[in-house]
Parts: C-alpha cells; structure tokens; sequence
C-alpha cells in the first residue's frame, strides 16, 4: 500500500492565486513528520516546510503552510500569491517514527510529485 | 554555509564501467542519505549513515550497489558493473538528527549508463 499519496499530478494556477496540492499518508505510529519539497526543473530538491504529528498549529513558511488534518491523515500544501517561480515538481515526504527492532526510523518516503504550473 | 555537495553533477558512462558517486554533508550533520530518482519508481531511499556508521542499507538494489563513509565530511556510492537501468538522478541528503530535524538535499548526480 502507497504510505504516501498525491493524488494530483497535475496542478494549474493562476499568478496571484492560491492553490492547494493534496497529500494524504498511512501510517500507525504515532510519532510521525510531514514534509514538502518542491524540485524545479533544474533538478534539486528544495525543503519546503515541516510538520510534526504532534504540532497542533499548522506549521507555516511565507507564502507556504501546512494544512495538518490529523484524523483524516491528510498534510495539504497551501501556497498562496502563487508566483511563476513556484511552477514546480512538489513532493509530499513522511517520516516515520521509531518501531521496536524496525530500522525504518528517519526514513523519508515520498509521494509520487505534482507537477505545478503558474499561468501569467 | 555550504549545502550538501555532490560530485559529479553529471556522469555519462557504459555499461561495465565503475561509477563513483560523491558526497559531502553539511559540516555538523550527523545522518547521510543516499536517494534515487527515476521517473518508474519516483524517489527511493538507498542507505543511510550515523555518525559514519550505515544503519540501513535496505534500499540498495543489489550486490553491484556499495556506500561508504570513511568520516563525517565524505561519503562515496559506487556502482560496480554498471547497468543501463542503474540510468537515474542520485540524491544524498544530510540532517542534524533524525527525529526533528530536516534532510537537506544537494543538487543530485546526474547518472546515464550507455
């Protein structure tokens, strides 16, 4: 089973617009991270923003936060004003917590990307 | 202050050949990840070192795939042989700690195998 879902894999907006990319995740700790990057076309990952499982604000970055709805285990990425910079490849990333003789601690696991467009 | 260095940037090579991959962390990052992306399985997790020490090497697809860290500013992948499917972009990430702290990227090794 897909521990990280983006479901969209393909986004357009409008310059000045806010836009929404959708990232649901599966997991049974508790203890868990929530992570954005996004990767232009030059290729390098960028770190977006962070969110802990047990962050109860939605962590925000600038232009970018973090809409955390724990129950329905889902980690949106809001980016408002968008910007033709932002066109981008954005990831979802979990990590996830520690589990007794488990060695997946610190692992990030990504999501399958979206690709967003800013139209002028 | 410097990012995560890699090097190459970019590596052409054919099939057979050795490839070594380079890596330098962010001074003071105690974990070291190695990732690949390929457009079939996205971006996957390879191997992972503390302090110098691999803690899992679950994602390294087979005998031909190797890391090392011989200290805490230099790690190496080596590919030996070679395969066309190895053909992807390598990541190696560093962090601070693993339970709060974010993975920092570098700008990733380019890798095609003719």
């Amino acid at each position: 089973a897909q521990k990280i879902t983006q479901t969209q894999p393909g986004m357009f907006v409008q310059e000045k617009e806010a836009v929404t990319l959708d990232c649901t995740y599966d997991t049974s700790d508790q203890s868990y991270g929530l992570f954005w990057y996004k990767q232009p076309s030059s290729g390098e990952m960028i770190f977006l923003i962070y969110q802990g499982s047990y962050d109860e604000q939605n962590a925000t970055e600038g232009r970018y936060s973090l809409n955390f709805q724990k129950a329905r285990k889902s980690a949106n990425l809001v980016i408002s004003a968008s910007q033709l910079g932002d066109s981008a490849m954005y990831f979802c990333a979990m990590r996830e917590g520690l589990r007794a003789g488990g060695t997946s601690y610190g692992k990030l696991t990504f999501g399958q990307g979206t690709i967003l467009t800013v139209h002028p | 202050d410097a990012g995560v260095i890699q090097s190459p940037r970019h590596e052409v090579t054919e099939m057979g050949q050795e490839v070594t991959l380079r890596c330098k962390p962010i001074s003071g990052h105690d974990y070291l990840f190695w990732y690949r992306q390929t457009m079939m399985r996205g971006l996957e997790l390879l191997i992972y070192f503390n302090n110098n020490v691999p803690i899992d090497d679950s994602g390294m697809p087979e005998d031909r795939f190797s890391a090392k860290m011989p200290n805490a500013s230099f790690s190496t992948l080596k590919i030996q042989p070679s395969e066309p499917r190895d053909s992807a972009v390598y990541f190696c990430a560093s962090s601070a700690a693993l339970a709060v702290e974010t993975q920092y990227f570098g700008p990733g090794t380019r890798l095609l195998v003719l």
